[in-house]
């Protein structure tokens, strides 16, 4: 059974930093590419960041680029959003999702910045 | 960056109703390779979204044959032929052919 548990989310102030994980399981994770999607609270899917599945390509909204930095480790199967410099703005609940084809999503991590 | 406009972004129906979400794109979906990277998703309250219909018209394993993707270019629907109660939620589209991917602003469906 295809699973992705993240993992990392909470309470933080405004320009600290956070990291997510995003641990993979049922699957050969070093073979996908995964996407980084948040939903702020009441909102719609905004996409974060991307990473191919050999790390080779990565892209990120423009709303986190230079703040935001998506990595995997193949070998722990472990998707990574490292946060720096948080905004109120970047609140949200933050997914994992597997591609091609969004087809597995985690169950989320929250994450509120305030002070 | 591709803009997704879904319409409607209310959408309220009977149980046993037929109904139809419009997704536009702002450029055509059409990949050099040959696919359509537009997907269709149900997010239902409280869950995460879920993958219904990915590459404009392929039911994703599971999902009940009520609904169905059609669609090329840049103009795509989704039809629910007969909602029933779990059929409740939002609805977003996403595409996957231009980077970065992108997502409509999705169609919450009610009860009328």
């Amino acid at each position: 059974e295809v699973q992705l548990v993240e993992s990392g989310g909470g309470l933080v102030q405004p320009g600290r930093s956070l990291k997510l994980s995003c641990v993979a399981s049922g699957f050969t994770f070093s073979n996908y590419g995964m996407n980084w999607i948040r939903q702020a609270p009441g909102k719609g899917l905004e996409w974060v960041a991307y990473i191919s599945s050999g790390s080779s390509y990565i892209y990120y909204a423009e709303t986190v680029k230079g703040r935001f930095t998506i990595s995997r480790d193949n070998a722990k199967n472990t998707l990574y959003l490292q946060m720096t410099s948080l905004r109120s703005e970047d609140t949200a609940l933050y997914y994992c999702a597997r591609l091609p084809g969004f087809d597995f999503w985690g169950p989320g991590t929250m994450v509120t910045v305030s002070s | 960056d591709v803009v997704l406009t879904q319409t409607p972004p209310t959408l309220s129906a009977t149980i046993g109703q037929s109904v139809s979400i419009s997704c536009r794109s702002s450029q055509s979906l059409l990949h050099s390779n040959g696919n359509t990277y537009l997907h269709w998703l149900l997010q239902r309250p409280g869950q995460s979204p879920q993958l219904l219909i990915y590459l404009v018209s392929r039911l994703e394993s599971g999902v009940p044959n009520r609904f169905s993707g059609s669609g090329s270019g840049t103009d795509f629907t989704l039809k629910i032929s007969g909602v029933e109660a779990e059929d409740l939620g939002v609805y977003y589209c996403v595409q996957g052919t231009h980077a970065p991917n992108t997502f409509g602003a999705g169609t919450k469906l009610e009860l009328k």
